[in-house]
């Protein structure tokens, strides 16, 4: 069975500081993993996507890595933000569906 | 980059009313779109799939009737939940992908509010 754990399930940093999400997959074929932002009320943006080739991927300061042989993959925010405060979720694609398998969600709160 | 844009953004209604909500890709064929339910602090909720001019595929535990949902164009899906009670107040999401095993892209979700 596809299945995608994240961890931690809630996290609390302050502002300013680093930190690192996890996510690790069992979704077989593999064809790509995405990483999305969701704000509070709303839909999830993408923040990153990597296919099996990819190892690492950045958009500003979030930065994704994947390790396609141990089926991991984490996301590192760097110099957070209070605007980072919201509920980041790993999505992996599956080259047998075209319905992807989702993450539950890692809750970021970024206090001043 | 690719934008879906999902309207009403807020609906609050009597219950019995039924509620049409519209997923539109903006800037792209959808060839598939998918319908989520979002409870609060919960993480997304797969409800159906649908490509353009066939059936949705709805997951376990979905009343079909209840929900129903329309593919009629490659831009344009649509949600409609009919008689509408207080245990169906939620956040509906859809997103809607290309071809192939193209990435969603998400519309800003629908917070359905019934009295």
């Amino acid at each position: 069975k596809n299945q995608v754990e994240q961890s931690p399930q809630s996290l609390i940093i302050l502002e300013g500081k680093n930190c690192t999400l996890q996510c690790n997959y069992t979704v077989s074929p593999f064809s790509n993993l995405r990483w999305y932002k969701q704000d509070t009320g709303r839909g999830p943006v993408s923040l990153t996507i990597m296919t099996f080739s990819e190892n690492t991927k950045s958009n500003g300061r979030y930065t994704a890595t994947l390790d396609a042989d141990t089926k991991q993959s984490s996301l590192h925010i760097t110099a957070s933000q209070l605007s980072d405060s919201a509920s980041y979720i790993c999505v992996v694609g599956s080259g047998g569906s075209y319905i992807p398998t989702f993450g539950r969600g890692t809750s970021l709160i970024v206090h001043p | 980059g690719a934008v879906v844009s999902q309207h009403p953004s807020r609906v609050i209604c009597k219950s019995g009313t039924s509620v049409k909500i519209e997923c539109r890709s903006l800037d792209f064929q959808a060839t598939t779109m998918f319908w989520y339910r979002q409870f609060p602090k919960k993480s997304l909720m797969l409800m159906a799939t649908s490509n353009e001019g066939s059936k949705a595929t709805y997951e376990q535990g979905v009343e079909k009737d209840k929900f129903l949902i329309n593919h009629a164009s490659l831009t344009l899906s649509t949600l409609t939940v009919t008689s509408a009670h207080p245990e169906d107040s939620s956040f509906y999401i859809c997103s809607a992908s290309g071809s192939g095993n193209q990435p969603q892209h998400f519309g800003d979700g629908t917070r359905l509010s019934i009295l």
